[in-house]
């Protein structure tokens, strides 16, 4: 049963234009969001978070939404370039307890940007 | 840069073979963990340290084994290889307990 979940294993940008990467989730007691970068032979980089009382965080070029009522995410890459061409992970954790573990992450969304 | 080192970066080792994978940081962290990640699968937990001796269970724990004797080094321990571990291992830290982890380069296992 996945309880992170990134519906789209690829999206194709056009570069200055924005990126929206989806991330949906099922356990309700997931309280904190994060996205992640990987670029290939490297580890995942932190990007950016979002706690649960929030609905938006912004940094820079990125910005993250979250829809509790819809228990889903999404992360905008504005404006798009050619370097964020790359693997983005989302995943969440229960701080409080009451999820699993450390981090759960969804499968992945490969973005490319086009020149 | 948040001082964690992985070794090896490479290893191709033969079926029922035991492998153990090192992570180091510099930081001195609390909480470090090692997930694995496979196509079709995102990361996912095998094992978490929470400080020195204090280890637990992730998702997928069956067959790696860890030890934490040291806050700087995490082990992770195959104890006898099989072909369904062949992965690309990571190892993390976060300052606070499920909040932002920080991954090492990644450890590439090949299981022949």
């Amino acid at each position: 049963d996945q309880q992170v979940k990134q519906n789209s294993p690829s999206l194709s940008v056009q570069e200055g234009r924005i990126s929206i990467l989806n991330c949906d989730y099922t356990n309700s007691m997931f309280d904190y969001f994060l996205w992640y970068k990987k670029y290939p032979a490297e580890g995942p980089t932190f990007l950016i978070s979002i706690s649960s009382i929030k609905d938006k965080n912004e940094d820079g070029r990125f910005t993250v939404f979250l829809n509790k009522s819809a228990k889903h995410l999404s992360l905008h890459i504005v404006p798009s370039q050619p370097g964020d061409s790359a693997v983005y992970f989302c995943a969440a954790s229960a701080r409080r307890g009451g999820g699993a573990d450390g981090l759960t992450f969804g499968k992945g969304t490969h973005l490319i940007i086009q020149p | 840069d948040a001082g964690i080192t992985q070794s090896p970066r490479h290893k191709v080792t033969e079926t029922g073979t035991p492998v153990t994978l090192r992570c180091h940081q510099t930081e001195n962290h609390r909480y470090m963990y090692w997930y694995r990640q496979d196509p079709g699968h995102g990361l996912r937990l095998i094992h978490y340290s929470y400080g020195v001796k204090d280890t637990d269970k992730g998702e997928v724990s069956d067959g790696y084994s860890v030890s934490r004797s040291k806050t700087e080094d995490f082990l992770l321990t195959l104890e006898s290889a099989t072909s369904s571990q062949t992965s690309v291992y990571f190892c993390a830290i976060t300052l606070k307990w499920n909040t932002e982890a920080f991954f090492g380069q990644g450890t590439r296992l090949t299981v022949v």
